[in-house]
C-alpha cells in the first residue's frame, strides 16, 4: 500500500519556540492532505485541510496564525506550530488520499509526538 | 452531514474469545466505511474497508465487518482474540475525502 511518512516522530521543545512537522507521500501524489490532532485517550480531531498550491482550510476553533500549513508540492505538506505552549502538546497525524480518488482509503502518517515544556 | 458512533469506549475480552466492536453511522447517502487500528504512539493502520461492493468485508489479522444498511451498522468482529489485538480501534466514514471518526474503542485482551 501507499506510504505516508512524518518527520520528526518525536519532538520536545521549549515554550515559545516554533516546531515544523513534515508530512510526505512517498509513492503517490496528493493534492490534498489532512492534519489531525489527537489528545491522550481521544479520537482524532481534524485541524485543517492542506491544499497544494492554495491556502489551507482550517476547522472551526483552529488558529491559522498559530498552525501554519504549507503544501509546497504534490508530495509534501508541512505544519508549523508557532510560539508553542504546553497545551499544544499532542500527537499530530497527517493523512493523504491519492489524487483522483473520492471515497476511498486515505493513508495515514505514523504521527508526531510534540511535547512543549 | 454524516456521523459515526462507536457504541463502546472500552471492550474487554479474554484471549481466544470472540471480539465485537460496534459502529453505527448516519449519512444522507452510503459512505465508504473503514476500520483502523492504532497501537500506542503509532499511526493508524487500515484493517478493512467497505466501498459499496460486498457487504461482508474481510480484513487483515482475521478481522471482518458487515455493512448492514437496514441497521446503519458496520460492526467489527473477530472469532478469536489474540493478545496482540489489544489496541484502539476507530470506525471511520469517508464522504468526498472528508473523514468522520468515531470516538474510538479501546480493546483490552485478558490472558
Amino acid at each position: 500500500g501507499a506510504v505516508v511518512s512524518q518527520h520528526p516522530s518525536r519532538v520536545i521543545c521549549k515554550s515559545g519556540t516554533s516546531v515544523k512537522i513534515e508530512c510526505r507521500s512517498l509513492d503517490f501524489q496528493a493534492t490534498t492532505m489532512f492534519w489531525y490532532r489527537q489528545f491522550p485517550k481521544q479520537s482524532l480531531m481534524l485541524m485543517a485541510t492542506s491544499n497544494e498550491g492554495s491556502k489551507a482550510t482550517y476547522e472551526q476553533g483552529v488558529e491559522k496564525d498559530k498552525f501554519l500549513i504549507n503544501h509546497a508540492s504534490l508530495t509534501l505538506s508541512t505544519l508549523t506550530v508557532t510560539s508553542a505552549h504546553p497545551e499544544d502538546s499532542s500527537f499530530y497525524i497527517c493523512s493523504a488520499p491519492p489524487s483522483g480518488l473520492g471515497n476511498n482509503e486515505q493513508f495515514f502518517g505514523p504521527g508526531t509526538r510534540l511535547t512543549v515544556l | 452531514a454524516q456521523s459515526v458512533t462507536q457504541l463502546d469506549s472500552h471492550v474487554s475480552v479474554s484471549e481466544g474469545t470472540p471480539v465485537l466492536l460496534r459502529c453505527n453511522y448516519s449519512s444522507s447517502y452510503s459512505p465508504s466505511l473503514f476500520w483502523y487500528v492504532q497501537h500506542p504512539n503509532k499511526g493508524l493502520q487500515l484493517l478493512l474497508k467497505y466501498t459499496s461492493a460486498a457487504t461482508l468485508v474481510k480484513g487483515i489479522n482475521g478481522f471482518e465487518a458487515e455493512f448492514k444498511k437496514s441497521e446503519t451498522s458496520f460492526h467489527l468482529t473477530k472469532p478469536s482474540a489474540h493478545m496482540s489485538d489489544a489496541a484502539e480501534y476507530f470506525c471511520v466514514g469517508n464522504a468526498g475525502n472528508m473523514l468522520t471518526f468515531g470516538g474510538g474503542t479501546r480493546l483490552m485482551v485478558k490472558p
